[in-house]
């Protein structure tokens, strides 16, 4: 079975800085791999997936994700964070077929 | 589109009492999703279902049943209210979570306490 960890509950970071959310995971077969975001009191919204080719995979917003399978890593990052991209972010990974297993979440706080 | 919609937003019950918590979708799609999120825990599925008729458990489903009887719809039922049943549920639907479509679309959660 599939498995996600985000190694951190919590990111602080001041506006225009750089930030990275850091998620691994574990599987024996090939996976696609997602970020979803949590807006305040809201359902969660996909953020970016990597599902095959190309292993950097951008969202429209400027957050990027790359795959490194040696690594079992899928790390997201932005080079410069505005207040309104505080919220929860949530690494996802499947198999391809209905089930997909959330890590615990990284609530990324940006202050001004 | 409303996309997925979710009903009660809020709502308190006491130990032993029983509620449904309600989700359409309105974008013809065949699966459907329960999940529920828990502080420091992330979602854990509860139920899903691949299409009318068609029901099965996911991760934590003790306490919980479902239906499916339309593409639209997809009740969560709880029987007998347990202080662990508090938490956020969150109802999600997609059209075919296959390779290449794997997007979920969740509804705005329902926020549960049992005391």
């Amino acid at each position: 079975a599939q498995s996600v960890t985000q190694l951190d509950s919590q990111v602080p970071v001041f506006e225009e800085a750089p930030v990275e959310l850091r998620c691994n995971y574990s599987s024996s077969v090939s996976v696609y791999l997602f970020w979803y975001v949590q807006y305040p009191n809201q359902g969660l919204q996909l953020l970016l997936k990597y599902l095959s080719g190309s292993t950097l995979v951008e969202s429209i917003n400027g957050f990027e994700a790359e795959f490194n399978k040696s690594q079992t890593s899928f790390h997201l990052r932005k080079p410069s964070v505005h207040i309104s991209d505080t919220a929860e972010y949530f690494c996802a990974v499947s198999t391809g077929f209905q089930k997909l297993v959330f890590g615990t979440g990284t609530r990324l706080l940006v202050s001004p | 589109n409303a996309g997925v919609t979710q009903t009660p937003k809020f709502r308190i019950l006491k130990i032993g009492q029983s509620m449904t918590l309600q989700c359409t979708q309105d974008m013809n799609h065949n699966y459907m999703y329960w999940y529920r999120q828990d502080p420091g825990m992330g979602l854990k599925l509860i139920y899903y279902s691949v299409g009318a008729g068609i029901t099965d458990k996911g991760e934590v489903p003790n306490g919980y049943n479902v239906s499916r009887s339309t593409t639209e719809d997809f009740p969560l039922r709880l029987e007998l209210a347990a202080p662990s049943q508090t938490s956020v549920y969150f109802c999600a639907s997609s059209y075919n979570p296959g390779r290449s479509n794997e997007k979920l679309f969740f509804g705005s959660g329902t926020q549960l306490s049992v005391l």
